[in-house]
C-alpha cells in the first residue's frame, strides 16, 4: 500500500518571505501523480498544485513550485512571498493512474502559519 | 459552475444514535468518493463511486456505516449507531470519468464536521 509522509506537523513563515513544506511517500509503482491541497479553516480542500511522476519537470503555479525527487520519493513545496491568505492546513497526496479516477492516498498534513 | 455541495455543515449526535450526510456532487461528475478526515489527521476513503455503482468500499466500516448514490447523481452516507471515534469531517469529493490513465481533478465539498458526545 502506498504510504504519504508529511514530517513538519507545524511551521511558520514571515509575510513575504519563502518555506518549504516537506513530504516523502513509498510506492513501488512507476507511474502515479503527487499532489499538494490546501485546507483552510473553512475546510474545503483546495488542489495547489500536481506533478506527474512520468515528468522530470518540476511543477509550478505561480509562487508554488515543487521539488519532485524521484529516486529520493520526495515531493517538496516551496511557497514564495508568502502571504497571510497563504496561512491554512497543507496535504501532500498520492494518487496511482488507473482510468482516471482512483483514490487520494493524503499525508497528515502541515500547519502553516504566515504572521505579518 | 456550481461546487460540490454538501449538507448538514455540523452535526452533534450522541453515541448510538444514527446520522446521515448528503452531498450533490458538480454536475457531469461520474465519480463521487467520500473520505473520513479524524482531527490532525489527513483525509482516508471511505468508499468510491462511478455512477451508482461501488467501486471500493473496502475502508468502509460496514457493520455501521452504509452508503448509497442510487440515481448516480447525489450520495448519502449513514452511520448507525455512531460511536465516539467517529467524530471527524466527512468530505464528499467528485471527479470527471475517462477511459484513459489521464488525471481527473478531485473537486472536494465543504465537509461536515460531525461530533459525537
Amino acid at each position: 500500500a502506498q504510504t504519504v509522509t508529511q514530517s513538519q506537523p507545524e511551521m511558520s513563515v514571515q509575510e513575504a518571505e519563502t518555506v518549504t513544506l516537506s513530504c516523502t511517500y513509498d510506492t513501488s509503482e512507476n507511474n502515479y501523480y503527487l499532489f499538494w491541497y490546501k485546507q483552510p479553516p473553512s475546510r474545503q480542500m483546495i488542489l495547489v498544485i500536481r506533478q506527474e511522476a512520468y515528468k522530470q519537470q518540476n511543477a509550478t503555479e505561480n509562487r508554488f513550485s515543487v521539488n519532485f525527487q524521484k529516486a529520493a520519493k520526495s515531493f517538496s513545496l516551496k511557497i514564495s512571498d508568502s502571504q497571510l491568505g497563504d496561512t491554512a492546513m497543507y496535504f501532500c497526496a498520492f494518487r496511482m493512474p488507473g482510468g482516471g479516477n482512483t483514490p487520494l492516498v493524503f499525508g497528515k498534513g502541515t500547519r502553516l502559519s504566515v504572521i505579518a | 459552475e456550481a461546487g460540490v455541495a454538501q449538507s448538514p455543515r455540523y452535526k452533534i449526535i450522541e453515541k448510538r444514535q444514527s446520522v446521515a450526510f448528503w452531498c450533490n456532487p458538480i454536475s457531469g461528475h461520474a465519480t463521487l468518493y467520500w473520505y473520513q478526515q479524524i482531527l490532525g489527521q489527513g483525509p482516508k476513503l471511505l468508499i468510491q463511486f462511478q455512477n451508482n455503482g461501488v467501486v471500493d468500499d473496502s475502508q468502509l466500516p460496514k457493520d455501521r456505516f452504509s452508503a448509497e448514490r442510487l440515481k448516480g447523481v447525489d450520495s448519502t452516507l449513514k452511520i448507525q449507531p455512531a460511536k465516539l471515534e467517529d467524530s471527524a469531517v466527512y468530505l464528499c469529493a467528485s471527479s470527471l470519468t475517462s477511459g484513459g490513465t489521464n488525471h481527473n481533478e478531485q473537486f472536494f465539498g465543504p465537509g461536515t464536521r460531525l461530533t459525537v458526545l
